[in-house]
């Protein structure tokens, strides 16, 4: 079974450029998150999907932050524009259970 | 606010002697917690789990143990194998919330 894929697994900008990253989930799996990882710490949440519809997106900062999930499979996550506090690693995962989730490699997002 | 704690950064242990990695939770809520593992340029892989009607379960060199009334777990690894260096990751969750926190991660070096 294939895992979670994201692309690109590396990329760098300048500030003030949009930026976008790519999720496809594991087959079946009806629940996708975006997380945001900063260096020395822990994943957190930006946005979890049920199928195609965005039921926690508390914490995504949405003056410069967008998801969408068309379909209810794969999912991009975009950032307009992009400052230099958001170099991160941006992850994805899924699951079909609402306990373990699976993740992808993620996107190491640098900003100059 | 920082809901799951891992206190230790970094534990160096000898080849087939036992790692224990800790955790603090601060939510009394929280009824699901998972131990991720993490290798460089990887996301977290799922290690193992325990739900809180449970105090201890074990999977092959791994176990868990849940102090509900501490608010503490722990992972033992026995015995440690140099394989077994990377990130290991705590995570929480509430059933009635797919919310799950993670700690910043304890960094394990296992030496041959």
């Amino acid at each position: 079974e294939a895992g979670v894929v994201q692309s690109p697994r590396y990329k760098i900008i300048e500030k003030k450029q949009p930026v976008a990253f790519w999720c496809n989930p594991i087959s079946g799996h009806n629940t996708l998150y975006w997380y945001r990882q900063n260096l020395g710490q822990g994943p957190e949440l930006l946005i979890r999907y049920e199928n195609e519809e965005a039921v926690d997106d508390s914490q995504l900062p949405k003056d410069r932050f967008s998801a969408e999930r068309l379909k209810g499979v794969d999912s991009t996550l975009k950032i307009q524009p992009a400052e230099l506090g958001d170099s991160a690693v941006y992850l994805c995962a899924s699951s079909n259970t609402g306990y373990e989730q699976y993740f992808g490699p993620g996107t190491r997002l640098t900003v100059t | 606010d920082q809901q799951v704690k891992q206190n230790s950064p970094s534990l160096s242990v000898q080849e087939g002697r036992i790692s224990i990695l800790n955790c603090d939770y601060t939510n009394s809520m929280f009824d699901y917690f998972l131990w991720y593992k993490k290798y460089p340029a990887e996301g977290p892989t799922f290690l193992i789990s325990i739900s809180s009607i449970k105090d201890k379960n074990e999977d092959g060199r791994f176990t868990v143990f849940l102090n509900k009334s501490a608010k503490h777990l722990s992972l033992h690894i026995v015995p440690s194998q140099p394989g077994d260096s990377a990130v290991y990751f705590c995570a929480a969750s509430a059933i009635d919330n797919n919310d799950m926190r993670f700690g910043a991660g304890t960094r394990l070096t296992v030496k041959p």
